[in-house]
């Protein structure tokens, strides 16, 4: 069975230091990490995603995600971190693709709240 | 621009009440996801749809259904054996080995 621990419920850094947000997964399977941040009352939008390749993606707004293997992380990363960072961020995996599994389905951690002070 | 669209934004229902969240999606994707969020509980997944006229119970679909006659729209209903309705409510669409694009969520209550 796939899923996500997001071993911190909150995280707090000052502004300009850097951060991590950590995420270790269990996946049948080459997974499929993705990472989602939540402004409050909104939807999640998408960080960025690794499938294949180099193990250090980058994304949206300076974000970047190392892939570990043989750890089974993927933990978020920014050398230097905003107060507009602060947000609600999310997880996840999906499992490659399985004819008759549940195709497409992510499985999220329970996200961590990330708050950056002045 | 393409996107998906979830309406109303807040929702308010009385006790014995149904309710229907819409969602409509204009992204061609094929697979579309209702999620339900608690504080401190992150996503559970409610249904999913992954072709017109077919869809399957996700982790809590209990007191919920939804039905998916058109690629574009996957509207959830909470019945009144949704005991616990009040929550954030989001969509969410998909296709191939993409991640999911979602929609800006509905606020339900429980007057």
């Amino acid at each position: 069975a796939q899923s996500v621990a997001q071993p911190e419920d909150q995280v707090n850094v000052a502004e300009g230091n850097p951060l991590t947000v950590k995420c270790t997964y269990s996946v049948s399977g080459n997974p499929y990490l993705f990472w989602y941040v939540q402004y409050p009352n909104r939807g999640l939008q998408f960080l960025l995603k690794y499938i294949t390749g180099d193990n250090l993606v980058k994304g949206s707004y300076g974000f970047e995600a190392e892939f570990n293997k043989s750890q089974t992380s993927f933990h978020l990363k920014k050398p230097s971190a905003l107060v507009s960072d602060s947000a609600l961020y999310f997880c996840a995996v999906r499992a490659p693709f399985d004819r008759g599994s549940t195709l497409g389905r992510l499985y999220f951690g329970r996200g961590t709240q990330l708050t950056v002070w002045p | 621009d393409g996107g998906i669209t979830q309406s109303p934004k807040y929702l308010f229902r009385k006790e014995g009440q149904n309710v229907t969240l819409s969602c409509e999606q204009n992204l061609n994707h094929d697979a579309m996801y209702w999620y339900r969020q608690d504080p401190g509980q992150g996503l559970r997944l409610i249904y999913y749809s992954q072709i017109v006229n077919d869809f399957q119970k996700g982790d809590i679909a209990e007191g919920y259904s939804v039905s998916r006659e058109k690629k574009e729209s996957f509207p959830l209903t909470v019945t009144s054996a949704q005991k616990n309705p009040t929550a954030f409510y989001l969509c969410a669409s998909s296709k191939g080995s993409n991640g999911y694009t979602f929609g800006s969520g509905t606020r339900l209550t429980v007057v």
